[in-house]
């Protein structure tokens, strides 16, 4: 089985604080993706990664960077978080290209 | 632009009374439609994925079809314990991007 952890199901944080969302997958998976969900507006993808220090942007980079030193791991940084960025943030992964992408629990993150 | 309609927004079922949820997509070639639940406060789970018109995939209570234009996820004498939201996405043929449509809650009661 495919297992997605994600480092927190909670988190609070508050405006202008620097946050770390860690996303680790177990099945040696090429991709791997970060994905916000909000009321009304679904899925929408932030960043992805093909490989290693490899990233592209998704639909809505603005005010998050990624970073993959590990195949495993892929980390999503809000470099000063707002209230607008309060949301469920989902992981996904996929064993390469046109695989199918299995999701993480999710963390929901407060900025306050 | 690639599109995801899903309907209807929200349904609520008796147990055991059938019906369907359908998701509307346009797409630059597409690669394969996906099917997902999601539970409440929790990450979305694959069900299925089709690759191309006429194709039927089940699993239990559900079944998915593809035609060009739309999907549809037919739930079978739903149970209680299917009351989740369903997903559907598709992705083009060019790359791993999904497109995700808003999702259907689905509400069995007993």
């Amino acid at each position: 089985d495919v297992k997605v952890t994600q480092s927190s199901r909670y988190l609070v944080k508050r405006t202008g604080e620097k946050v770390f969302l860690e996303c680790v997958q177990d099945m040696d998976h090429e991709n791997m993706f970060w994905y916000r969900q909000d009321p009304g507006l679904g899925l929408r993808l932030i960043y992805f990664s093909y490989d290693v220090k490899m990233k592209e942007k998704g639909d809505i980079p603005e005010g998050y960077s990624v970073s993959r030193e590990k195949k495993e791991r892929f980390s999503l940084i809000l470099e000063s978080a707002s209230t607008n960025q309060t949301s469920m943030y989902l992981c996904a992964s996929s064993l390469s290209n046109l695989d199918t992408q299995y999701f993480g629990p999710g963390t929901r993150l407060t900025v306050l | 632009e690639d599109q995801v309609t899903q309907s209807p927004e929200a349904l609520r079922l008796q147990e055991g009374e059938s019906s369907s949820l359908n998701c509307s997509y346009t797409v630059s070639g597409l690669r394969g439609l996906f099917w997902y639940r999601q539970d409440p406060g929790k990450g979305p789970e694959f069900l299925f994925t089709l690759y191309s018109a006429g194709e039927e995939k089940e699993k239990e209570r559900l079944k998915a079809t593809l035609t060009k234009k739309e999907s549809f996820l037919h739930i079978t004498a739903p149970k209680p314990e299917d009351s989740a939201t369903y997903l559907c996405a598709v992705e083009r043929s060019s790359g791993s991007r999904l497109t995700f449509g808003e999702g259907t809650q689905l509400t069995v009661n007993p």
